[in-house]
């Protein structure tokens, strides 16, 4: 098992250009969440999935957008990026089975926004 | 509000035992989950508690009081590769049961 992937590895933007961030897990997981995590900072959930086809916003979605058409894959998109959007993000997995679950982390995108 | 608060840095030295406090401040308790970090990596399972007292996995320990809401991960003979940023998670039922993380804390093991 890959367990969950993500591309790219690095990437540098210019101001006002879009990307799609991706992330796939092969555990047949229900739950998928994308975090952003800023030097010295803790995870921040941008948006997370308990299924194909739900989705809904954590503690900081402005800026971006996600959807959910397959239980394997878990696209982020940010539309016009900025210079807030600098950071490190991680894409995450779960069962979804019960509370003692555990999440498991893709190895993360470094994007850097000029 | 939702608060989780741990110390930013510690260092030790190869061999000895630190232990690492969480204390927490949430509208509901699911759980206490600790991840390793290594820098530029993804963050790992470490241990989970849920009821309070003690959970010993091999050199690293990790306690809980809900009472106190607190918690500690203990680990004992540290080595170098035991360098890295440990994160304290709390699962919160009254936030549709979604992890919320502390900032983590860094440590760094001197020989």
């Amino acid at each position: 098992n890959a367990g969950v992937t993500q591309t790219p590895k690095f990437r540098i933007l210019k101001i006002g250009q879009s990307m799609t961030l991706q992330c796939t897990q092969d555990m047949n997981h229900n739950y998928m969440y994308w975090y952003r995590q800023d030097p010295g900072m803790g995870l921040k959930l941008i948006y997370y999935s308990v299924g194909a086809g739900i989705t809904d916003k954590g503690e900081v979605p402005n800026g971006y957008n996600v959807s959910r058409s397959t239980t394997e894959d878990f696209p982020l998109r940010l539309e016009l990026a900025a210079p807030s959007q600098t950071s490190v993000y991680f894409c995450a997995s779960e069962l979804g089975a019960g509370r003692t679950d555990t999440q498991y982390f893709g190895p993360g995108t470094r994007l850097t926004v000029l | 509000g939702q608060n989780i608060d741990q110390p930013t840095e510690m260092t030790a030295t190869e061999g000895a035992i630190v232990q690492i406090n969480c204390t927490y401040q949430t509208s509901g308790f699911n759980g206490l989950f600790w991840y390793q970090q290594h820098a530029g990596e993804a963050p790992t399972f470490l241990s989970y508690n849920v009821l309070d007292g003690l959970e010993e996995k091999g050199r690293f320990s990790s306690f809980l009081s809900r009472s106190k809401g607190y918690s500690y991960l203990l680990l004992k003979e540290l080595q170098m590769k035991d360098s890295a940023s440990y994160l304290c998670a709390v699962r919160d039922p009254y936030n549709t049961d979604k992890l919320i993380f502390g900032t983590g804390t860094r440590l760094q093991v001197f020989p």
